[in-house]
């Protein structure tokens, strides 16, 4: 099984519409993070989360919410789509950083389409 | 977080040696240089990192130069499976010795494997 889950992988939706993305981890990990993909570009980050209590904006966090409902579970939330919101979205989780390898693992992404 | 630069692409022909070089000419000294991978829209996926040594592991080899400013991945008999984006990433490290935590992705270097 793996060790960081998404759902949906896919999702279409129209423009206003309230959309929930769940992530899901098996590896203990306090950390987690979400981020989005736009066509040929890199990974912006979204939010990200220390731990339960802990939740912090990432670089673009306007017109997003997330909230940490256990250590190993962490939901992004579009409040009402927009069309430029659409992209490729993934969770990842890290622990803590033993030997500073500070490695983040990434679930298999949902693909969000906001027509 | 410095900034990286990588180039667009890169082609290797299967069974050769892959080098994939970056720059980083404003490093500091508490940031430590990362590379991750992302193969056809799948999640990324760490592969090594360092700080000024040279840095192997069982999926490649990283050279940083003395003067740290740039540095190269090395996949030493490059397979078809390598075909990939790959993301050159420096990130800080705190003086207690926990990492910042965020990953700045740029857009990589799209590496293609050829028969």
């Amino acid at each position: 099984d793996a060790d960081v889950t998404q759902t949906p992988r896919n999702r279409i939706t129209k423009t206003g519409k309230r959309i929930m993305l769940e992530c899901s981890q098996t590896k203990g990990h306090d950390r987690m993070y979400w981020y989005r993909q736009d066509p040929g570009l890199g990974l912006r980050l979204i939010y990200y989360s220390f731990d339960v209590k802990d939740i912090n904006k990432g670089e673009i966090s306007d017109g997003y919410s997330v909230s940490r409902q256990a250590q190993a579970k962490f939901s992004l939330s579009l409040e009402s789509a927009i069309p430029n919101q659409t992209a490729l979205y993934f969770c990842a989780t890290s622990g803590e950083d033993r030997g500073r390898r500070g490695e983040q693992f990434f679930g298999p992404g949902t693909r969000l389409t906001v027509l | 977080d410095a900034k990286t630069t990588q180039p667009p692409s890169m082609d290797c022909a299967e069974g050769r040696a892959a080098n994939l070089p970056c720059n980083h000419s404003t490093i500091s000294g508490n940031e430590y240089v990362y590379w991750y991978r992302q193969i056809h829209s799948q999640g990324p996926q760490y592969i090594i990192h360092g700080l000024k040594n040279n840095e192997t592991n069982e999926m490649a080899s990283l050279i940083i130069t003395e003067d740290r400013k740039s540095s190269t991945l090395i996949l030493p008999h490059a397979t078809l499976r390598d075909t990939a984006v790959y993301y050159c990433i420096v990130r800080p490290f705190n003086a207690g010795g926990t990492s910042y935590g965020k990953l700045t992705f740029g857009q990589g270097t799209i590496l293609t494997v050829h028969p």
